[in-house]
């Protein structure tokens, strides 16, 4: 089983500010199968980026997502008040698994 | 508008057996998978299995086998997950979500379902 670890742990940041989300594969994770998600308190998670890069519907341009291998990451340019949250990454090779999570929280 | 509507919160005992529904609506509910997913209290997201809707075949993940069934009733549209054996450590949100096959991302989920777990 592939397993994700996700850098860091919390961010405190202000509106505004650009980050940048790390997600580290165990292994190489092939056909591009990674994904990231936004989940706010009490909600389901969102799909934002699949594919590495491909943005989902609705996701706004600011985010945005590479990488290869086993080294991944999301951007989000300007943060909005609307993006404190946690991101998790999510992988496919031959089951699926989560990172354990990046919490983005308003410095 | 796609719609994934799940059954509402449940208590069990430890040892017992629990059955979460998800209705799917606003798509072709054959052509997308349907995943199981929980999340403990404060923790993060886990992958428990997916069944095809359009012919019934099942994958669980490694952890669940034995323990959990995943099936669908078309006619209804709906994909049911019945957990058993249930500990404390089972307490969690229930969420089910879609996949369009093989793009292995989960592009719309349910609203989730609480089980707790206590004696």
């Amino acid at each position: 089983e592939i397993v994700l670890t996700q850098s860091p742990g919390t961010l405190s940041l202000s509106p505004g500010e650009r980050v940048t989300l790390s997600c580290r594969a165990s292994q190489s994770i092939s056909k591009s199968y990674l994904a990231w998600y936004q989940q706010k308190p009490g909600q389901a998670p969102r799909l934002l980026v699949y594919g590495v890069s491909s943005r989902a519907t609705g996701t706004p341009d600011r985010f945005s997502g590479s990488g290869s291998g086993t080294d991944f990451t999301l951007t989000i340019s300007r943060l909005e008040p609307e993006d404190f949250a946690v991101y998790y990454c999510q992988q496919y090779g031959g089951s699926f698994t989560f990172g354990q999570g990046t919490k983005l929280e308003i410095k | 508008q796609v719609q994934l509507v799940q059954s509402g919160a449940e208590v069990r005992k430890p040892g017992a057996s629990v059955t979460v529904s998800c209705r799917a609506s606003g798509y072709t509910f054959t052509t997308y998978y349907v995943h199981w997913v929980r999340q403990a209290p404060g923790q993060g997201l886990e992958w428990l299995g997916r069944v095809d809707p359009s012919g019934g075949s099942i994958h669980y993940a490694q952890n669940f086998q034995g323990r959990v069934i995943m099936t669908r009733e078309t006619s209804t549209t709906t994909v049911y997950m019945e957990l058993s054996s249930l500990r404390s450590e089972d307490t969690a949100v229930y969420y089910c979500a879609r996949e369009r096959p093989d793009n292995c991302h989960f592009d719309y989920w349910g609203q989730g379902t609480l089980v707790t777990v206590s004696s």
